[in-house]
């Protein structure tokens, strides 16, 4: 059973103050692992999809990276408006369902 | 283009009703997925429709059922509800050769 694990459950940041947080999937085969962003009371909102080990993307002050068994979510100088919980998941090759952590939620303190 | 919707935005049941959410998936998206989020949890996945058939579903009971409509918008059905039923039910469109889905902005259903 495909399994995503992320740490820490929860980080507290100064405005500018950069940091990374942690996925860690299992999975049978990897079609796909997802990051997404979901502010209080809203659907998550999709940010980034990563397919093989090695790949990097970036938007704006976010770059998620990943390995064959862990996927990065790097915040570079991050600002109060990046506060939110972060959701990272995986879909593999032989389901259409997604599989996801119980996310990280960050606070930035300006 | 239209995002995903999803109708209504909050619901209060009673123990043992039955209560139905439903969701308009993006424009040209042919799938849609349906998942229950617990406070403080990611979303657990419930079931998938591909061109109105069921062609998933999660570790929930019959009780959760679904439909989907030849528009592509879809309905979640729950009978006999019960007190941890309390959730955000999110609703999330894909193009069917697509990985990546969206997601609508959820229906918050209280069960007291």
């Amino acid at each position: 059973e495909d399994q995503v694990t992320q740490s820490p459950e929860a980080l507290r940041l100064q405005e500018g103050e950069s940091s990374s947080l942690n996925c860690s999937y299992t999975v049978s085969g990897l079609r796909g692992l997802f990051w997404y962003r979901q502010d209080p009371g809203k659907g998550p909102e999709f940010l980034f999809t990563l397919y093989s080990a090695g790949e990097e993307k970036e938007k704006e002050r976010l770059k998620a990276t990943l390995t064959k068994k862990e996927s990065f979510l790097h915040i570079t100088a991050p600002k109060p408006e990046d506060s939110a919980t972060y959701l990272c998941a995986v879909r593999n090759t032989n389901a259409g369902k997604s599989t996801f952590g119980d996310g990280t939620t960050l606070t930035v303190k300006p | 283009e239209t995002g995903v919707t999803q109708s209504p935005t909050h619901l209060i049941k009673t123990r043992g009703q039955q209560v139905t959410l439903r969701c308009s998936s993006q424009s040209g998206h042919n799938t849609v997925s349906w998942y229950q989020q617990a406070l403080g949890q990611g979303p657990q996945f419930i079931f998938q429709y591909y061109r109105e058939e069921e062609n998933g579903r999660g570790n929930f009971p019959p009780r959760f059922s679904g439909l989907q409509f030849p528009n592509y918008s879809s309905e979640l059905n729950v009978n006999a509800l019960e007190l941890d039923d309390s959730a955000l039910y999110l609703c999330a469109s894909r193009n069917g050769a697509a990985n990546e889905q969206f997601f609508g902005p959820g229906t918050r259903l209280t069960v007291l």
